[in-house]
């Protein structure tokens, strides 16, 4: 079945420390995003990616960065510079930018501070 | 503030009675995208609005997005346990899938 992946499910960070958290997708989307959740707030868009090897900053990108060196792939990861990464953190991808497509999301990392 | 004001932001309910929830924008909407996320999962979509006046069905969920294109309601007919979770509106703003979400509706389903 095609579908987003996004692992881990859990995942603690240290103090100082750098963590990447994997998503992919097997829907032959050209389009990924990562979102932060908070709670009582709507997602907000940290990365986005319209075709491999291009990505541009949402609304909330600094502490984080990305990578799409394959289509199915755009891990993120969180650096020492984000000082308050406890979040759910969502994945999703669309056929395309600009074509109207909804966004389909994978189950989430939980990310929280040790 | 929110661009896309949800309201309530959580409704409980009994069993089979029916009920609606908001999304209001300030802005035209290009495309009005409504979601069901349960707790610490992803979002499950449901319904695509993009025309003023449309109206759009799946089982007991109907989604509508008025005329102007700045509000959309969902209405869900005889509420069961299984509709309980959050539905969050998203809204695509440019025409370029340049998307933003309201804060969502905590929506509890009681037997």
């Amino acid at each position: 079945d095609g579908g987003i992946t996004q692992s881990p499910k859990y995942l603690f960070r240290k103090e100082g420390q750098n963590v990447t958290l994997s998503c992919e997708q097997n829907l032959n989307h050209d389009a990924m995003y990562w979102y932060r959740q908070d709670p009582g707030q709507g997602l907000r868009l940290i990365y986005y990616s319209q075709i491999v090897n291009d990505f541009q900053k949402g609304d909330i990108a600094e502490g984080y960065s990305v990578s799409r060196e394959k289509k199915e792939s755009f891990p993120l990861t969180v650096t020492s510079a984000q000082k308050n990464p406890t979040a759910f953190y969502l994945c999703a991808s669309s056929m395309g930018w600009g074509s109207n497509q909804p966004q389909h999301f994978g189950d989430g990392t939980r990310l929280s501070i040790l | 503030s929110q661009e896309l004001e949800q309201s309530p932001q959580s409704l409980i309910v009994q069993e089979g009675k029916n009920l609606t929830i908001n999304c209001t924008s300030s802005k035209t909407l290009y495309g009005l995208y409504w979601y069901k996320q349960k707790y610490g999962e992803g979002l499950i979509f449901l319904m695509m609005l993009q025309k003023g006046g449309e109206e759009k069905s799946h089982e007991k969920i109907t989604a509508k997005l008025d005329e102007k294109k700045q509000q959309s309601s969902l209405h869900i007919t005889a509420s069961q346990p299984s509709h309980a979770g959050i539905y969050l509106c998203g809204a695509d703003r440019y025409n370029n899938n340049d998307m933003r979400f309201g804060a969502g509706t905590r929506l509890t389903v009681k037997p």
